[in-house]
């Protein structure tokens, strides 16, 4: 799986975009960018994937570059409770191995 | 909640107690994880299961760990002797592989964190 790199810790303003930056310039063409989240004292929680195409769902949208060496993760209207630590991770789509994580970015909403 | 659960959720014991903790995955996920995380850092890869078939260990997992899954269902891992060093957080995560899935995700449980004293 190819390696990421993302910022350490983030601020963001409680209503406002929470934009979170994440480089994987040695991604190969059929590696997914996918993202987790880890809120205080529990465990990871899936929030979205791509290939190539930008993507949303109910929790985020997820921006993948034209030449997919980065992306970026949307949180719309952050809350208090999207306080957490942001994964993002390079792996195959069909690969049902382990997920290996990186020390992620530590976002703090702020009120 | 996931739907996978974890018991206990905290344990607290002494050097060179012998500990287990158990792993409740989704009821029709064939695929169950383990993962150690410490302070400051992503959850680590232990070992996983594909259905009760240990199918990988992490160089992580010394002669200490045993993890088990005999039915398939629940899974328990079993560390032994513990040292301070085995102080963390273990997550439990588990999947559906096949079955005409197209990505593979996995749910995770709250975790039991360990202090070993």
């Amino acid at each position: 799986d190819a390696k990421t790199t993302q910022p350490t810790s983030m601020d963001c303003a409680e209503g406002r975009a929470a934009n979170l930056p994440c480089n994987h310039s040695t991604i190969s063409g059929n590696e997914y960018v996918y993202w987790y989240r880890q809120i205080h004292s529990q465990g990871p929680q899936y929030i979205i994937h791509g290939l190539k195409n930008n993507e949303t769902n109910e929790m985020a949208s997820l921006i993948i570059t034209e030449d997919r060496k980065s992306s970026t993760l949307i949180l719309p209207h952050a809350t208090l409770r999207d306080t957490a630590v942001y994964y993002c991770i390079v792996r195959l789509k069909t690969s049902y191995d382990k997920v290996i994580f990186g020390p992620g970015t530590s976002l703090s909403v702020i009120p | 909640d996931t739907g996978v659960s974890q018991d206990p959720r905290h344990k607290i014991t002494k050097r060179g107690q012998n500990v287990t903790f158990r792993c409740d995955p989704i009821s029709e996920h064939n695929r169950l994880y383990w993962y150690r995380q410490t302070l400051g850092q992503g959850p680590e890869f232990l070992t996983y299961f594909q259905n009760e078939a240990q199918l990988e260990k992490s160089r992580l997992l010394s002669d200490r760990f045993s993890a088990e899954r005999p039915k398939g269902s629940f899974s328990t891992l079993e560390i032994q002797r513990t040292e301070q060093g085995d102080s963390a957080m273990y997550l439990c995560a588990s999947s559906l592989v096949g079955s005409g899935r197209t990505y593979n995700e996995q749910f995770f449980g709250p975790g039991t964190r360990l202090t070993v004293l």
